[in-house]
This record gives C-alpha cells, structure tokens and sequence, in this order.
C-alpha cells in the first residue's frame, strides 16, 4: 500500500518564477493539506482540500494557491517566488479533514 | 492567542536513559493533540493521537499522556534509533480541523 508520494524531490527555482509542486495521498484518504516547513520549526498550515474544495487556509498569501482534483490528488502553486519561500514542503492525507495526517517526504524547495 | 509550546528544544541522553518530553498548549476546546516523529529531511511520522485528559497511548518504548493543558511523550530505555525531531500538534473545536504545531523537541541518544 502506497503511502503520500510527492514531487519533485528538490527544486531550485529563481527569485519571481512560478513553481507547482504535487502530491497523491494515501490510499483510501480524500483530503490533502499542505504545509510549509522552515528548517528548525514546526510545519505551518497553508490550505486544505477536502471534495475538490479549498476548506480552510492558513495565513499565506494569494501567491499561494491549490487545487485537488477527482482523484483526490493534489498541486501547490506558488507565483512570484521570494527567497523566503525556500522551504521543505509537505503534503498530508487524512480520511477527511479531521483525522491523523500521513505525510509525505516532502519537496525541498530552494529560491535564489 | 493560541499556541504550543515543546521543551525542550534539544536532549542528548545516553542509550538507556529515560526521559520525558513536554508539549504544553494555550488552545481552548482541544479536539485532538497529535505526535510525530520527524527525520532529516523527511516528512513527519504519526505516531499518537489523544483526545481527553487521562488518556494514554503507548507504541514500543513510547508512552504519551495528556492532561487539560499539556502532554508528555515519555521514552523509556531509548536506542540511537529513537534519535530524531519529535513534533506535537493541536486541533481545537473552532479551527475547522486545522493544526497548530509546536517547533520540536531534537532527541539525540548516544550509544
């Protein structure tokens, strides 16, 4: 049984590009969030899909954007890329919004 | 505001060594307070969730207890192969399910 895979593995993308990192979730799980980890910190929360919708969101700007598509599969967009976006980014499942979340490896991403 | 709290930042202890780690919390409506377990550069492990005041769970040489405002992950005869970042995490009743996370506890056990 496949856990939460994501890609790519690492990334290094410059300073006002555009990236989109993806994530499958676990088998059996329909909602994805996603999160940013700095290096020392806990995850910050940036959104949730749960039926193909955005549920909630953390407090990220619009250059932060998702979607989740039927398969329950899921992107994150970033636009306008800072340098403070480098971050290790993590997808989680769950079997809806409110249970334990899976996670997967990460994307580590680098903007110079 | 809202907020979770790990301590320590980091423990070195010696193979064996019993010791516990705390994540006290300021939420208000606790509907879960989750562990994880977190390797370098990897994403996070679940290992618990609890629910209610005087509720344990237990896996290996890990045992996690809560009270109304923190929890304790207590590790018993720890391996090197405990070493690792330990995350907790709280949903409250009015988060709509988001998770608010502590900045970890770094474990280092020496041989």
């Amino acid at each position: 049984d496949a856990g939460v895979t994501q890609s790519p593995t690492h990334l290094i993308k410059t300073r006002g590009q555009q990236v989109t990192l993806r994530c499958s979730p676990k088998s059996g799980h329909d909602t994805v969030s996603w999160y940013q980890q700095a290096l020392g910190q806990g995850p910050q929360f940036i959104f949730q899909y749960y039926e193909e919708e955005e549920r909630q969101r953390g407090n990220f700007p619009d250059r932060f954007s998702g979607h989740q598509f039927p398969n329950y599969s899921s992107e994150l967009n970033v636009n306008a890329l800072l340098l403070g976006d480098s971050a290790l980014y993590l997808c989680a499942s769950s079997t809806g919004p409110s249970y334990e979340q899976y996670f997967g490896p990460g994307t580590r991403l680098t903007v110079t | 505001e809202d907020q979770v709290t790990q301590s320590p930042e980091a423990l070195r202890l010696q193979e064996g060594e019993s010791s516990s780690l705390n994540c006290s919390y300021t939420v208000s409506g606790l509907r879960g307070l989750f562990w994880y377990r977190q390797d370098p550069g990897k994403g996070p492990e679940f290992l618990f969730t609890l629910y209610s005041a005087g509720e344990e769970k237990e896996k290996e040489r890990l045992k996690a207890t809560l009270t109304k405002k923190e929890s304790f992950l207590h590790i018993t005869a720890p391996k090197p192969e405990d070493s690792a970042t330990y995350l907790c995490a709280v949903q409250w009743r009015d988060s709509n399910y988001q998770l608010i996370w502590g900045a970890g506890t770094k474990l280092i056990i020496k041989p």
